[in-house]
């Protein structure tokens, strides 16, 4: 079965600290996709990144880096010297990369940044 | 270019009432989706569309129907509104290929209120 799993519901982090948002899946899928989005207190969602289940190069984009191991199934998401303006609840999904047709999204973690 | 959008952004029904929700998206994109956020749940596709003429069950397709006459709108039907209906749904759409790093484009949401 697909599934995605978020186990920090709640993150609370002091303004410039870094933070690690975890993200495991299951999927018995070969070829498979993996997002994260953003969901600020405005409510819409952003996309962040997709991810290549036949490429597990660690990508950074400024302050935000991923780090994909398919060993443990885990797609993690870190945030470096982390701003207010991260507070947000963050979403990791999950896609089949044939057809595409369902998303399967994890229950999310909310993010807050203390100034 | 607006992307995708919804209508309306907040509805408050009482039980049994039906109402439409439309999406639409001017991106030429063959794939929609619909999605509701509840929370504690993450998002749970309700049904998808792959073009013009199609629809498919998602995860929690009870209570709800979808049309697609046309490419470019994706309508979900509530017949007779139930108290667990109330959430925010999202409209969401996606070219069917998947080159450039391609993900789903999401709509702002409908905050729906079912008394």
């Amino acid at each position: 079965a697909q599934k995605v799993t978020q186990a920090q519901t709640e993150i609370s982090v002091v303004e410039k600290e870094d933070v690690t948002l975890d993200c495991v899946y299951e999927t018995r899928d070969t070829t498979y996709y993996l997002f994260w989005y953003k969901q600020p207190p405005s409510g819409e969602l952003v996309f962040l990144i997709r991810r290549n289940s036949f490429d597990e190069q660690n990508e950074i984009s400024g302050r935000y880096s991923w780090n994909f191991q398919k060993s443990t199934s885990s797609f993690n998401f870190t945030i470096t010297a982390s701003q207010v303006v991260d507070s947000a609840v963050y979403f990791c999904a999950l896609s089949d990369a044939f057809t595409g047709n369902q998303f399967y999204f994890g229950t999310g973690t909310s993010l807050t940044v203390i100034p | 270019n607006a992307g995708v959008t919804q209508t309306p952004k907040f509805r408050v029904l009482k039980t049994g009432q039906s109402m439409t929700l439309l999406c639409a998206q001017d991106m030429n994109h063959e794939y929609m989706y619909w999605y509701r956020q509840d929370p504690g749940m993450g998002l749970r596709l309700i049904h998808y569309s792959v073009g013009e003429g199609t629809t498919a069950k998602g995860e929690v397709p009870d209570g709800y129907n979808v049309s697609r006459l046309k490419k470019q709108n994706f309508l979900l039907g509530l017949e007779s509104a139930a108290p667990s209906q109330t959430s925010v749904y999202f409209c969401a759409s996606r070219d069917s290929s998947w080159l450039n790093k391609e993900t789903q484009y999401f709509g702002p949401g409908t905050r729906l209120l079912v008394l």
